[in-house]
Order: structure tokens, then C-alpha cells, then sequence
């Protein structure tokens, strides 16, 4: 199963681009990585996903480097209400139907005023 | 509808008790988990139901029995607990898709923060 280091804590400035990293340099080619983030007191929120590709939607930008060893999460804009912690997740694939998602220690993400 | 309900939000119980936690969702989602989380610790999960039959029990402690009575709704009774499961309980769901990504993509609830005196 595919492991994924992230930085413990970061700080951005409200209004600028939050760059969050994440190593998964034993990542099998056909793992997808996911990101999810906490909120204070909340359930864990599905963010966004890929596999090569670099992805976009409303909330966020995935990079995925070419080797598929790390990738970075990219908060274009991001507000007081960014506060969370952000988990990089390997999708560990399940022999049938269903899969298992496992949560690493995250990256406590402090937007700053 | 794109929620998962879980009652209750809080729950203090005795060593002695039973309990159980409720967690529903109307998404049609076919996999359905049971995750803990402590203070301060990333999730952990538990229990994965797949088609309403257990498909995954991460060596959780028999003191922790999981059901599934339909495609909607997904239990987990307490009994005889310990001080140390005291912690957050997540209930989440996602579509059933073999080999599709999909499949990560896991809505969950708020939790039900459970106390064990």
C-alpha cells in the first residue's frame, strides 16, 4: 500500500495561493491519489482526485508530477474559512467492489488574516 | 441529497450500557464505513459494508458490532465500552464502481462524539 508524507503544519496568507505538498513515491500506476480536508469539529470533505492528469474544479487544482511520486494541492484564493487540516490520500484498491481509504497525519493548513 | 446523517451528535454512556449509533444517507451509495477518530489523529477506519455484507473489519474489538439492515442505513452497537473509545465516530458513503475512481470519492457525516465513563 502506498504511503504519503505531508508537511505537519503550513501558514498562507488569506487572499493568496495555498500550495500544499504530498510525497507518495511508492504509488502503483493504477492508484489514484485523493484529498480531503477537516475543518474543525467537522466530517473529513472529499476535495478533488487524479491519476496523471493535472485536474481542476470549483474548489481546487491538483498537480500530479510525471513520475507520480508527489503531487501538490493548489487553493487558488484562500480565505479564513480554508482553515483545515488537509489529508493526501492514496486510494488503496480492495480485491472486489469496494476500496479502503486510509487517512495519513495531514497537513494543518492556518490561513492567516 | 447529498447527506450523511448521523444521530446522535453526542453520546455519554456507561461501561455497562448498550448503545447504538445511527447513520443514514439517500444517495444511492452501495458502500457504506464506519471510521473512529480520536483528538487530534488523522481517521481510522473500521468497517466497510459493501452491498449491505461486511467486506472489511479492521480488527475492531468485538465490543463494537456493525449492521447494515438496508442500502440507506448503517448501525454500529456499543456494549460493554471502554474509557478509551471515547473518541468522534464518522459514518461515510460512496458509489460502488470496480476499478473506478468513483469509488474513493467518500461523503461523510458530521460524527457522533461518544464519551465512555
Amino acid at each position: 500500500d502506498a504511503k504519503t508524507t505531508q508537511p505537519t503544519s503550513m501558514d498562507c496568507a488569506e487572499g493568496r495561493a495555498a500550495n500544499l505538498p504530498c510525497n507518495h513515491s511508492t504509488i502503483s500506476g493504477n492508484e489514484y491519489v485523493y484529498w480531503y480536508r477537516q475543518i474543525h469539529s467537522q466530517g473529513p470533505q472529499y476535495i478533488i482526485h487524479g491519476l496523471k492528469n493535472n485536474e481542476t474544479n470549483e474548489m481546487a487544482s491538483l498537480i500530479i508530477t510525471e513520475d507520480r511520486k508527489s503531487s501538490t494541492l493548489i487553493l487558488p484564493h484562500a480565505t479564513l474559512r480554508d482553515t483545515a487540516v488537509y489529508y493526501c490520500i492514496v486510494r488503496v484498491r480492495y480485491g472486489g467492489a469496494t476500496n479502503k481509504l486510509i487517512f495519513g497525519t495531514g497537513t494543518l493548513l492556518a490561513v492567516q488574516p | 441529497d447529498t447527506e450523511v446523517t448521523q444521530t446522535p451528535k453526542h453520546l455519554v454512556m456507561g461501561m455497562t450500557n448498550k448503545k447504538s449509533l445511527k447513520c443514514e444517507q439517500h444517495m444511492g451509495h452501495r458502500a457504506m464505513y464506519w471510521y473512529k477518530q480520536k483528538a487530534k489523529k488523522p481517521p481510522e477506519l473500521m468497517f466497510v459494508y459493501s452491498y449491505e455484507k461486511l467486506s472489511i473489519n479492521e480488527s475492531v474489538p468485538s465490543r463494537f458490532s456493525p449492521e447494515c439492515p438496508n442500502s440507506s442505513l448503517l448501525n454500529l452497537h456499543l456494549h460493554a465500552l471502554q474509557p478509551e473509545d471515547s473518541a468522534l465516530y464518522l459514518c461515510a458513503s460512496s458509489h460502488i464502481l470496480r476499478g473506478g475512481d468513483k469509488a474513493g470519492e467518500l461523503f461523510f457525516g458530521e460524527g457522533s462524539r461518544l464519551t465512555v465513563l
